[in-house]
């Protein structure tokens, strides 16, 4: 139980496109996912927290109107890096807690690997 | 001082060996913590949860957590090369709160 898929896996593309990355919960309700970025050899980075029919809350940090969050559903939270650049590259984890669960683990995606060129 | 904080290794242990892997925390309220493992690449996938004092076994992994000296730990009985990784604790300070990640141990465990 407690999956989560993260789409796509893996996005090259270039300078000043918008990517949107995809966090679903399949076997359960989320009302809250988080997103990650994480840069190589370092630890993870909370960029914001996603709740469902709601705003998102960013890190401080982490600007909001290039990192676009929605959360429409309760198995489906979305993150847009818009006019994306080579800094930009990283690997993107979202996670998720279960419904009701405030207290449980948070269960991951596979990641998202975004290069920009 | 940060608010987690794990020895950024690498630790290297011989294969069969115990492994022992320590996290301290500041936040005397944390109320729950988690041991993830990541390989090279991926995401990081739960080892064990602990939110009582004591010892919590499960298979070859043992977590200790020590409230009054916030000090959380994680034991790998028999280790073998395929528990190479880096190991990260994560505490929740408040229930339904967000994780606090430490900046993770790498483990190489050598055949």
């Amino acid at each position: 139980g407690a999956v989560v898929s993260q789409h796509p896996s893996w996005v090259i593309c270039k300078s000043g496109t918008s990517v949107k990355i995809e966090c679903r919960s399949l076997d359960f309700q989320a009302t809250t996912m988080f997103w990650y970025r994480q840069f190589p050899k370092q630890s993870l980075m909370l960029m914001a927290t996603s709740n469902e029919g709601s705003k998102a809350t960013y890190e401080q940090g982490v600007e909001k109107d290039k990192f676009l969050i929605n959360h429409a559903s309760l198995t489906l939270s979305t993150l847009t890096v818009t006019s994306a650049h080579p800094e930009d590259s990283s690997f993107y984890i979202c996670s998720a807690n279960t419904q009701g669960a405030s207290n449980q683990p948070q269960h991951f995606g596979d990641g998202t690997r975004l290069s920009i060129l | 001082q940060k608010e987690v904080e794990q020895n950024s290794g690498p630790l290297s242990v011989p294969e069969g060996a115990i492994a022992s892997l320590n996290c301290t925390y500041s936040d005397r309220g944390s109320q729950s913590f988690f041991w993830y493992r990541q390989y090279s690449g991926k995401s990081p996938e739960l080892i064990m949860s602990i939110y009582s004092n004591g010892d919590k076994e499960d298979g070859r992994f043992t977590a200790q957590l020590n409230k009054a000296s916030q000090y959380v730990s994680l034991l790998i009985r028999d280790s073998q090369p395929s528990d190479s990784a880096t190991y990260l604790c994560a505490v929740r300070p408040n229930q339904g709160g967000k994780l606090i990640f430490g900046q993770g141990t790498e483990l190489s465990v050598k055949p």
